[in-house]
């Protein structure tokens, strides 16, 4: 049973616009949540997070809104460039646990 | 530079041969572990360490054995390759999944 969902498994959007990438989660002791950025034949990297006491975290030209009730997060990239194309997983880690949860990753094709 | 390696990048291997994934840090991160992913799929965490001589299995099943010797090195063996086995392997690192997990480049192996 996925406890970490993505449902879109890609998506395409123009250069300069605003990317949002979506995660639903069903685990209620999930205490922090993180997305990871993979490039073909590389491993993922970290990207940003957001504690679940936190409805807002802003980093650059990407924010991840939290929706605690809805359990539901996003991640938004303002503006959206070329080389953000990749997978991006979202991730959430288990209150008292060091290990992550990850989805099945949406891609991102920016398009110039 | 701090870093974590996996080697080798890519594997091509018989079925019923004995392999071996290698995975070192220099961060001296005392958390480390070995997920599995097929394309499309989730990352799915099949060993991880908290520490020198310490080792757990994770949430898939796997036939892979892991061994914790030093603090930054983490290998993992498989016995006995299989078809079944061809998957990509990223091993990672952290102090405190709050900052992340590290991520090596993972190794792709394919068991013919």
């Amino acid at each position: 049973d996925q406890q970490v969902k993505q449902n879109s498994p890609s998506l395409s959007v123009q250069e300069g616009r605003i990317s949002i990438l979506n995660c639903d989660y069903t685990n209620s002791m999930f205490d922090y949540f993180l997305w990871y950025k993979k490039y073909p034949a590389e491993g993922p990297t970290f990207l940003i997070s957001i504690s679940s006491i936190k409805d807002k975290n802003e980093d650059g030209r990407f924010t991840v809104f939290l929706n605690k009730s809805a359990k539901h997060l996003s991640l938004h990239i303002v503006p959206s460039q070329p080389g953000d194309s990749a997978v991006y997983f979202c991730a959430a880690k288990g209150a008292g646990s060091y290990q992550l949860t990850f989805g099945k990753g949406t891609k991102l094709s920016v398009i110039p | 530079e701090a870093d974590i390696y996996q080697t080798p990048r890519y594997l091509v291997i018989g079925t019923g041969k004995k392999i071996t994934l290698e995975c070192s840090q220099t961060m001296g991160h005392d958390k480390m572990y070995w997920y599995q992913q097929d394309p499309g799929m989730e990352l799915h965490l099949i060993h991880y360490s908290y520490g020198v001589n310490s080792t757990e299995k994770g949430d898939l099943s796997s036939e892979s054995t892991v061994s914790r010797i030093r603090t930054e090195h983490f290998p993992l063996t498989l016995e006995s390759a299989r078809p079944s086995h061809t998957s990509q392997y990223l091993c990672a690192s952290s102090d405190s999944p709050l900052y992340g997990y590290t991520f090596g480049s993972g190794t792709r192996l394919t068991v013919v």
